[in-house]
């Protein structure tokens, strides 16, 4: 079936705005993860869901940062009054059996 | 969480075999090791994963000794494709449970003409 996909691909904003980034798990997977990922530099994890347990929202760096998982699939990342340091690609990864995660695309947010 | 560390980069000339290894002392009975390939401007992609000794796939090779402290992912052959950004992870290995795990910042593998 279709793998992971994230939308937009590319968002661009002006410091202080909101932004929401969507991803698509693969469908059945029970595990969610939000990582970002700054240039040169390797995956934060920000955020995961795994079925209807309560999200470990332990790597969101601010209170700015949240995330929703709605009827276990699609998933949506806010982040509020962005700043110029949000700036990073945002990686979604879906995972159905032992620790094998896959990947979405990456949504590239530029905060101006 | 059981902690992984790599080198950064590495070089290495087409057609050669590489190894990149993977420390992980405090790896629990129930991690797994997994390894992800990421290509420039791509989400990481899964490679292989194993539990001990040696595992084998169309892309890699995956040893594993016999205290689990650490790994080796074994190239055969690259080609300048095989240029990315090498992850080692340790995690929980039950299915359907907690399954957190945490990607180090990698190793890079630079393959040249």
């Amino acid at each position: 079936g279709a793998g992971v996909s994230q939308s937009p691909s590319n968002k661009v904003t002006e410091k202080g705005k909101d932004v929401e980034l969507r991803c698509d798990p693969i469908s059945g997977h029970t595990a969610l993860y939000w990582y970002r990922q700054s240039l040169g530099q390797g995956l934060e994890f920000l955020i995961y869901f795994q079925g209807n347990s309560a999200p470990d929202k332990s790597g969101l760096p601010s209170d700015r940062f949240s995330a929703e998982r709605t009827g276990g699939s699609v998933s949506t990342l806010t982040i509020q009054r962005t700043q110029q340091e949000d700036s990073a690609v945002y990686l979604c990864a879906s995972s159905g059996t032992i620790d094998t995660q896959y990947f979405g695309p990456g949504t590239r947010l530029t905060v101006l | 969480l059981a902690k992984t560390t790599q080198p950064i980069s590495m070089d290495s000339y087409e057609g050669q075999e590489v190894n990149i290894t993977c420390s992980h002392n405090n790896i629990a009975t129930n991690d797994y090791i997994t390894w992800y390939q990421q290509f420039p401007s791509q989400g990481p992609r899964f490679i292989i994963q194993g539990y001990k000794t040696k595992v084998t796939n169309e892309v890699a090779s995956l040893f594993i000794p016999a205290d689990r402290k650490s790994s080796t992912l074994s190239l055969p052959r690259v080609s300048l494709s095989d240029t990315a950004v090498y992850y080692c992870l340790v995690g929980d290995g039950y299915s359907g449970g907690y399954q957190k795990v945490t990607f180090g910042i990698g190793r890079k593998l630079q393959v040249i003409p």
